[in-house]
């Protein structure tokens, strides 16, 4: 099956700064990247959709300018958490998918990102 | 609105059978998935059903009626490696999926 990475698989910050989070399809150009956050016992959220070359769509309640998205290749996209806080602490996951009329999702093993 | 029902918990015996039921309400519908999430780590698929009926795969099985927004797991011959929480999520529209909070499956000697 279709693999998808993501870097870094934990990362630790202070408050205030920002962080980098990578998710690349290995084997599969990725039309369309997603990006979820999973608070503990909680749901996964959808937070934005990603097409290659296009803005991403967010979903309401999540702010755009703090979490910037870019998918620049349809093999990467990244997601920068600016500013980040305490309440900012999840297991960010993404998902690719690749050619249009394929249903599935391809998950990332995630990031778990712990402000301090 | 769109939710999405399944059990909190449930509890197993090694080697049993155990199905996990799933009610949506969602006014678009473009299937229904099952993911197998560990703690700590990212979901797995398990099925895909679009159209009624039964969807069997090894040890899985999942069905869907639409008419009724009603799915179940199957897992047949329960192993210690399927303690872990079972999504269901549905599929919106061309892309979006909405996840419910999942069944949390234990599985005992």
């Amino acid at each position: 099956g279709a693999v998808v990475s993501q870097h870094p698989s934990w990362v630790i910050c202070k408050s205030g700064t920002s962080v980098k989070i990578e998710c690349r399809s290995l084997d599969f150009q990725a039309t369309t990247m997603f990006w979820y956050r999973q608070f503990p016992k909680q749901s996964l959220m959808l937070m934005a959709t990603s097409n290659e070359g296009s803005k991403a769509t967010y979903e309401q309640g999540v702010e755009k300018d703090k979490f910037l998205i870019n998918h620049a290749s349809l093999t990467l996209s990244t997601l920068t958490v600016t500013s980040a806080h305490p309440e900012d602490s999840s297991f960010y996951i993404c998902s690719a998918k690749g050619l249009a009329g394929d249903n599935e999702q391809f998950f990332g093993p995630g990031t778990r990102l712990t402000v301090l | 609105g769109q939710n999405i029902d399944q059990p909190t918990e449930m509890t197993a015996t090694e080697g049993a059978i155990v199905q996990i039921n799933c009610t949506y309400q969602t006014s678009g519908f473009n299937g229904l998935f099952w993911y197998q999430q560990h703690a700590g780590e990212a979901p797995t698929f398990l099925s895909y059903n679009v159209l009624d009926g039964l969807e069997e795969k090894g040890r899985f099985s999942s069905f869907l009626s639409r008419s009724k927004g009603y799915s179940y797991l199957l897992l047949k011959e329960l192993q210690m490696k399927d303690s872990a929480s079972y999504l269901c999520v549905f599929q919106t529209g061309a892309n979006n999926l909405f996840f419910g909070t999942g069944t949390r499956l234990t599985v005992i000697p």
